[in-house]
């Protein structure tokens, strides 16, 4: 079946620690995306890729780092400078035709606490 | 990119149609219309989009008045495992926002047995 998977689904962190949330999709989607989303809220774009070797900031960047190296995977490392990384993460991918450039599909998504 | 206003909650009864209102009176003639829902402690799912034509798949029909200014996502045969949270999201094509899905607080169903 194809999809997007996520993993872990939950992840448990000291603060000062750096963390990899896993994304990878065999989909053949050129476009992958990193989301947050705190409790009662909308979802906020953290980074995107619309192809390998090339992601784009979104708008709450700071704090994370990404990589795109295969077309199949891109992971987020939620650094130790994010102040408040305690959040539910979400991964996405799209193709980039056209007319469908927001059919996005979504991950199970990662519950991330850092304490 | 255009705002979109949906009510807060909505309900309705298991097997019955659910119609789920968004008005975006300030879409522009590029602009299309997408639909997501979340059901709790899941990624959203993409339901269904359109640009100026009514729409169907499997999962639901998207009606969109003539002059654009709203729409209405139907679920035909609502079930209990429709109860969800659904977001209507207007979006240019390729927008210069880098295709930032933004969801808003989007519109709570209840399908109550």
């Amino acid at each position: 079946d194809g999809g997007i998977t996520q993993s872990p689904k939950y992840l448990f962190r000291k603060e000062g620690q750096n963390v990899t949330l896993s994304c990878e999709q065999n989909l053949n989607h050129d476009a992958m995306y990193w989301y947050r989303q705190d409790p009662g809220q909308g979802l906020r774009l953290i980074y995107y890729s619309q192809i390998v070797n090339d992601f784009q900031k979104g708008d709450i960047a700071e704090g994370y780092s990404v990589s795109r190296e295969k077309k199949e995977s891109f992971p987020l490392t939620v650094t130790s400078a994010q102040k408040n990384p305690t959040a539910f993460y979400l991964c996405a991918s799209s193709s980039r035709r056209p007319g469908r450039a927001y059919e996005q599909y979504f991950g199970p998504g990662t519950r991330l606490t850092v304490t | 990119d255009a705002k979109t206003t949906q009510p807060p909650s909505m309900d309705c009864a298991e097997g019955r149609a659910a119609n789920l209102p968004c008005n975006h009176s300030t879409i522009s003639g590029n602009e299309y219309v997408y639909w997501y829902r979340q059901i709790h402690s899941q990624g959203p799912q993409y339901i269904i989009h359109g640009l100026k034509n009514n729409e169907t798949n499997e999962m639901a029909s998207l009606i969109i008045t003539e002059d654009r200014k709203s729409s209405t996502l139907i679920l035909p045969h609502a079930t209990l495992r429709d109860t969800a949270v659904y977001y209507c999201i207007v979006r240019v094509d390729w927008g210069s926002s880098g295709d930032k899905l933004t969801f808003g607080t989007g519109t709570r169903l209840a399908v109550r047995p």
